[in-house]
């Protein structure tokens, strides 16, 4: 149980073009789900926290209109990159709380960017 | 300073034990993890402890807390080739229920 998806698994785009990246969680509910990304060999930075039915809520820095977060479902949410440009190249993984389980959270396998 | 500090490599050989250390700030955590990672893949929740808690023992790893300290150990028992990784100490914000990783361990096994 607790398993958490993402499509896709690696894209890559030309600059300028939008790219979406979904995560999902496939047999649990998440009221709660949040985006990280990772440079090479770096730790994973938060970039924002999505609650299904509103309005996710960004870290300092990042920016809300190039990174759309939208959380329509209780086991979807997705990322949108939009105008992509090489330095938005970057691991991109998700993670989700299971409802009612809020200290235990789970990630996805990733998605790797490659911005041309 | 770095929230969460993690040396950053280890280097042990097949059948030995294994000690991955952290060290934290945040003073008001509850709940402390560590997490596996391999090349190219997502993160592993491999064993997390409460705050009020000392040790925590599952399996092969066991997990030490001293939070007067605010030091937080891994240790491996039996190390295993497939344990070869990167190991990340996190703690959980509990206001934004996000996570705060350390900048990962990577753990050598050498056969």
């Amino acid at each position: 149980g607790a398993v958490v998806s993402q499509h896709p698994s690696w894209v890559i785009c030309k600059s300028g073009t939008s790219v979406k990246i979904e995560c999902r969680s496939l047999d649990f509910q998440a009221t709660t789900m949040f985006w990280y990304r990772q440079f090479p060999k770096q730790s994973l930075m938060l970039m924002a926290t999505s609650n299904e039915g509103s309005k996710a809520t960004y870290e300092q820095g990042v920016e809300k209109d190039k990174f759309l977060i939208n959380h329509a479902s209780l086991t979807l949410s997705t990322l949108t990159v939009t105008s992509a440009h090489p330095e938005d190249s970057s691991f991109y993984i998700c993670s989700a709380n299971p409802r009612g389980l809020y200290n235990e959270q789970f990630f996805g396998p990733g998605t790797r960017l490659t911005v041309l | 300073g770095e929230d969460v500090e993690q040396s950053l490599f280890l280097s042990v050989r097949e059948g030995d034990s294994s000690v991955i250390n952290c060290t934290y700030t945040d003073s008001s955590s509850t709940y402390l993890y560590w997490y596996k990672q391999e090349p190219g893949a997502g993160l592993q929740l491999l064993t997390y402890i409460f705050s009020n808690m000392d040790m925590k023992q599952d399996q092969r790893l066991t997990v030490l807390l001293n939070k007067k300290d605010k030091h937080l150990s891994l240790r491996i028992a039996d190390t295993q080739t497939g344990d070869s990784a990167i190991y990340f100490c996190a703690y959980m914000d509990t206001g934004r229920r996000a996570l705060t990783f350390g900048s990962g361990t990577r753990l050598q096994v050498q056969p």
